[in-house]
């Protein structure tokens, strides 16, 4: 069955240090992953798409069919990345989006 | 462009009680979805409607129910509210149907707080 699992439901880093936010997926058809983001007081919007290949913010995320991964990644966390993070999977025959529990990310100064 | 508009932003309820909460979607989007957030289940999917056809239902009793006018702009009704209902409750717009396979992005409207009582 299709499932999103975000390991994490908290991370902590300081502002400065790499952060990856870890999901993983369970789909047998060609899947369609995605990244939206909360931020405090503010409504959920996406992040970013696997199949636009882009950075956003300075995250990025690499789909890995192998290890049916799309781990969220940034080099250098700010204090404004401080959110709750989903992670995302569509696909041709799924018939909707399935979102994982989220990661609640806090950045310390 | 204006974004989701949801109405109310917060209600309160009591048990037994129903509720109806109201979604406009972007204009031109076909596509809403409704899901159920909670601190402890995350986002649920409860339903998707375009171009006023239920496309997709996720699993929640049939006192949760929807439906999507002419207009795109779409309603959802929980009925018999039980204290496990509390939730906020999201809707997404869309140009394109999930329920039919697309997966464009969805935008999100700031969603209604429900409290049953």
């Amino acid at each position: 069955a299709q499932r999103v699992t975000q390991p994490e439901k908290l991370l902590s880093v300081f502002k400065g240090a790499p952060v990856e936010l870890k999901c993983n997926y369970s789909y047998s058809g060609s899947p369609e992953l995605f990244w939206y983001v909360q931020y405090s007081r503010q409504r959920l919007q996406l992040l970013l798409r696997h199949i636009s290949r882009e950075s956003i913010k300075g995250f990025t995320a690499d789909l890995n069919k192998g290890e049916t991964s799309f781990h969220l990644k940034k080099p250098f966390a700010q204090e404004e990345d401080s959110a709750m993070y989903y992670c995302a999977l569509g696909g041709s025959t799924l018939g909707r989006l399935y979102f994982g529990r989220g990661t609640q990310l806090t950045v310390w100064p | 462009k204006a974004g989701v508009t949801q109405t109310p932003r917060y209600l309160i309820k009591t048990r037994g009680q129903q509720v109806t909460l109201s979604c406009s979607p972007i204009s031109g989007h076909r596509s809403v979805s409704w899901y159920q957030q909670t601190p402890g289940q995350g986002l649920q999917f409860l339903f998707e409607y375009f171009s006023e056809t239920q496309r997709n239902k996720g699993n929640f009793p049939g006192r949760f129910s929807g439906r999507q006018f002419s207009n795109s702009r779409s309603e959802m009704n929980v009925s018999t509210l039980e204290l496990g209902d509390s939730a906020l409750y999201l809707c997404a717009s869309s140009s394109l149907s999930t329920g039919a396979g697309g997966a464009g992005e969805l935008f999100f409207g700031e969603g209604s707080r429900l409290t049953v009582l």
